[in-house]
């Protein structure tokens, strides 16, 4: 069985700071891994995701994560953030013999960036 | 280039009605996932389904809750005689093909109230 942990709930930062939002993964087989971001009241959007080849994945509105075999995780992170970033961020895995595309959540950080 | 597309946004209902939520998949895709997020938490897997066919429904309640993908129309997930725990936000998320490392593409969710 896949498991995502997600290690903060809550990541408040001030506006232009760097963030890191941290993601865990348990799996016993090979997987891949995603962002997805979700703003009020909408569905989740893909943020970056890891399939293959290069450990450090860049995605949509300078965000970056690097996938760390090791050490079973994928952090995302953003060398300055905008207020336009506040949002609840989910890290999700699949494969590994799970049927199609199906993903396995974490329960989510909320990013809440301050003037 | 329209994208998944859930309705209706809202719903209430009063406890013992019936709640059916529609979701038509991106324009190329057969294959339709359903999630559903409670308050304050992740986002949990339902049923996965591709046209007529369901391919795992690991995640659906064993009572009250049904889906379907029929060959023409739009995915229905029907709930049965609604309690207040069924409160939530129910996702569609759709993808073109059966591989695990085929990213999701979300609809915006049908926030469900029981009263």
């Amino acid at each position: 069985a896949q498991s995502v942990t997600q290690l903060d709930s809550q990541v408040p930062v001030f506006e232009e700071a760097p963030v890191e939002l941290r993601c865990n993964y348990s799996s016993s087989v090979s997987v891949y891994l995603f962002w997805y971001v979700q703003y009020p009241n909408q569905g989740l959007q893909l943020l970056l995701k890891y399939l293959s080849g290069s450990t450090l994945v860049k995605g949509i509105n300078g965000f970056e994560a690097e996938f760390n075999k090791s050490q079973t995780s994928f952090h995302l992170r953003k060398p300055s953030v905008h207020i336009s970033d506040t949002a609840e961020y989910f890290c999700a895995v699949s494969g590994g013999g799970t049927s199609g595309s199906r993903l396995t959540f974490g329960e989510g950080t909320q990013l809440t960036v301050n003037p | 280039n329209a994208g998944v597309m859930q309705n209706p946004r809202h719903l209430v209902r009063r406890r013992g009605q019936e709640a059916r939520l529609r979701c038509s998949p991106m324009k190329g895709h057969s294959h339709v996932y359903w999630y559903r997020q409670l308050p304050e938490e992740g986002l949990k897997f339902m049923v996965y389904l591709q046209k007529e066919n369901i391919i795992d429904e690991s995640g659906m309640p064993k009572e009250r809750f049904s889906a379907e993908f029929p060959k023409e129309g739009p995915s229905i997930l029907r709930i049965q005689q609604v309690v207040r725990g069924d409160s939530a936000a129910y996702f569609c998320a759709s993808s073109p093909q059966r591989t695990d490392n085929s990213p999701l593409h979300f609809g915006n969710g049908t926030r469900l109230t029981v009263t």
